[in-house]
Parts: C-alpha cells; structure tokens; sequence
C-alpha cells in the first residue's frame, strides 16, 4: 500500500524558508517521479514541481527563483525548500507521486497534506 | 497555458451530469480529473483519456473533443458532492496545470 506523510514546521515569518519532507512508504522512491502541489485556502491547486531519483527537477516557473527540490532514496524521502515565503505562501501543501508520459502528467498517490501559514 | 472550468454546477440526486474543462493543452495532452472533499487530499479519478483507478465507481467517465475535456457522472449520488479539478501537462514546458476547479452541488 503506497503511502505519503509530509512533516515540517507548521509556522513561518515573513522572509524565512520552508521546508518540508515527505516520507513514502510501500514503494520505492527510485522508481518513480515526485511532485509538490499547494493549495492556498479556499482557492485551487498549483504545482510547484517534481523531481526524479536522478535529482532531475522541473519547477513551476513562477516560482523558480525561491523553489529547491531533493530526494533521498536511503531515506525513501523527498524534499521541498521554499525559500524568502511571504503570507501568500500559506497555503496546504501536499506531496504526490507523479506518473508521466510524453503526453500526460497525473498524480495518483497523495500525501493528506499539511498546511504551512506565514506570519508577518 | 490555462485550464477553464466552470465554478459551480448542481445536479438533482441520481441525474447525469457533465463537468467541461477547456484549454489550448488538452489539444495536446490528456486530461486528468480529481475529486477533492473538504479537508481531503485530491482523489485521482480518470487518466489517460477515460481510465478510472481501481476503487473509482464506473459512474465516473471522461471524454474528450478538440480543446475540451469532460468528466461526466452518471447517477450522481450524494457522497459525488464534491471539488472536480482537471489537469494537463502544459502545452508551454514540462509542468503541470490545473483548471480552477468546479464545486458540484448534489441536489
């Protein structure tokens, strides 16, 4: 049974850096592809990124400058950092694997997500 | 590129209805649709054109025509009251979009 539990701080200043870990379970993290969506509240979802056990990443471009993404396969576990995070980058953030094909991207297994507020 | 849905449709309990997603991408790639409840993670419910993942009631189907892309519930029950997302790879780059979501009222 696949598995995702994102853990991290909860509460963050202005100006600080999140960073949160998701922790996989019943699967490999090295056979698959790894993504990030958030979800600010009461409004919709937007990507932020994936990554592959090569350290491969695609970022969502509006937030390339402050986005970091990493993956450790003896840990089963990857990473986001958000770096300079402003009040609207609270948000419920959720971990998800990705499935990707030249002609399609779908997120099948999700972590239940975590919400980060930004304080000023 | 965008991804458009409508914010709002209702439906009376055991009726059809469809829920359209519109965008420059699906021209391209396929669209994928989630179900999200409150307080819930997404719930992935149709990929690749029209395939459900294991778990998914075959009310649930998808379909698709030119720059749109449907997801239709046939027999809407009560617990289908719900947040519908569709989603593509972007037509733009290597990403994913999603559509703004509609909120499905089961009458």
């Amino acid at each position: 049974q696949v598995q995702l539990q994102e853990s991290g701080p909860r509460l963050l200043k202005s100006s600080e850096t999140l960073s949160l870990t998701c922790t996989v379970s019943g699967i490999s993290v090295g056979s698959f592809y790894w993504s990030w969506v958030r979800q600010t509240p009461g409004k919709g979802l937007e990507w932020l990124g994936y990554i592959y056990i090569t350290g491969r990443t695609v970022y969502n471009p509006s937030l390339v400058r402050r986005l970091a993404m990493t993956i450790d396969s003896s840990k089963n576990q990857f990473s986001l950092r958000l770096t300079s995070v402003t009040a609207t980058d609270t948000a419920v953030y959720f971990c998800a694997r990705l499935q990707t094909t030249v002609n399609k991207h779908y997120l099948d297994f999700w972590g239940q997500g975590v919400l980060v507020s930004v304080s000023s | 590129s965008d991804l458009t849905q409508d914010s709002a449709v209702s439906v009376a309990l055991g009726q059809t209805v469809r829920i359209t997603c519109q965008g420059d991408s699906l021209r391209e790639f396929f669209a994928t649709w989630y179900q999200q409840k409150p307080g819930q993670a997404p719930l992935l419910l149709i990929y690749d054109k029209n395939t459900r993942p294991s778990g998914i009631p075959d009310r649930f189907s998808g379909s698709f025509s030119g720059r749109t892309a449907s997801l239709t519930i046939t027999g809407a029950q009560a617990e289908d009251d719900a947040e519908y997302y569709c989603s593509s790879r972007d037509i733009s780059g290597d990403w994913l979009i999603f559509g703004g979501g509609t909120r499905l009222t089961v009458l």
